[in-house]
């Protein structure tokens, strides 16, 4: 079984600040990682996966994330926060070796950002 | 290209109704997700379509709950009868066929069970 946690289910940055959302995920196979946002009234959006390629993995809006499988870890970064960054962020994981690609989420972070 | 919809967006039902929620994937997905998301909780996995056949089920709750996916197209999910411990936000993802494809998320149904 998979699992994953988020460390902290809310997060006060000043804009320009950096982004640290923390994630640490339990896999008993390979997993595929995911960071995904959710601005208010919209679906999720995919912000950046990995997919055993580089450890250091770009996602978009300049949010980046470093696969650590010692430490079993999947932080999300960012160096300067802007207001737009304001929403929920979720880590998940998958199973590289099932087919059907289904996600396990941890809980959600949700980001205020201060001006 | 038009996103994954869902449809309606907010409903309030009376604990004993029947609710029918609707997904419609991205043209050409044929993998279908539910998801759900209680209050306070963590988003989970319900099913999982590959055209219009369940490839996976593991996360329905309970036989209240039937999704379908005629012709491979949208995806209904009923509950029926609702119980109070259905609200949350319902969401659906469509995926390619195909391994390690992004799934693409539509905006969720907020599902109040009064």
């Amino acid at each position: 079984a998979q699992s994953v946690t988020q460390l902290g289910s809310h997060v006060s940055v000043s804009e320009g600040a950096l982004v640290l959302l923390r994630c640490n995920y339990s896999s008993s196979v390979p997993p595929y990682l995911f960071w995904y946002v959710q601005y208010p009234n919209q679906g999720l959006q995919l912000l950046l996966k990995y997919t055993s390629a580089a450890t250091l993995v770009k996602g978009i809006n300049g949010f980046e994330a470093e696969f650590k499988k010692s430490e079993t870890s999947f932080h999300l970064t960012k160096p300067s926060a802007h207001m737009s960054d304001a929403a929920e962020y979720f880590c998940a994981v998958s199973d590289q070796a099932a087919a059907g690609n289904k996600l396990t989420f941890g809980g959600g972070t949700r980001v205020l950002v201060k001006p | 290209e038009a996103g994954v919809t869902q449809f309606p967006s907010h409903s309030v039902i009376e604990k004993g109704q029947t609710v029918t929620l609707r997904c419609d994937p991205i043209s050409g997905h044929d993998n279908l997700y539910w998801y759900r998301r209680v209050m306070g909780k963590e988003i989970k996995f319900l099913l999982h379509f590959v055209k219009e056949s369940k490839q996976d089920e593991s996360g329905m709750p309970n036989n209240r709950f039937l999704a379908e996916r005629t012709g491979g197209t949208y995806s209904t999910l009923k509950v029926q009868p609702a119980e109070l411990e259905d609200s949350g936000v319902y969401f659906c993802a469509s995926r390619l066929g195909g391994f390690n494809n992004e799934q693409f998320f539509g905006p969720g149904t907020r599902l109040t069970v009064l």
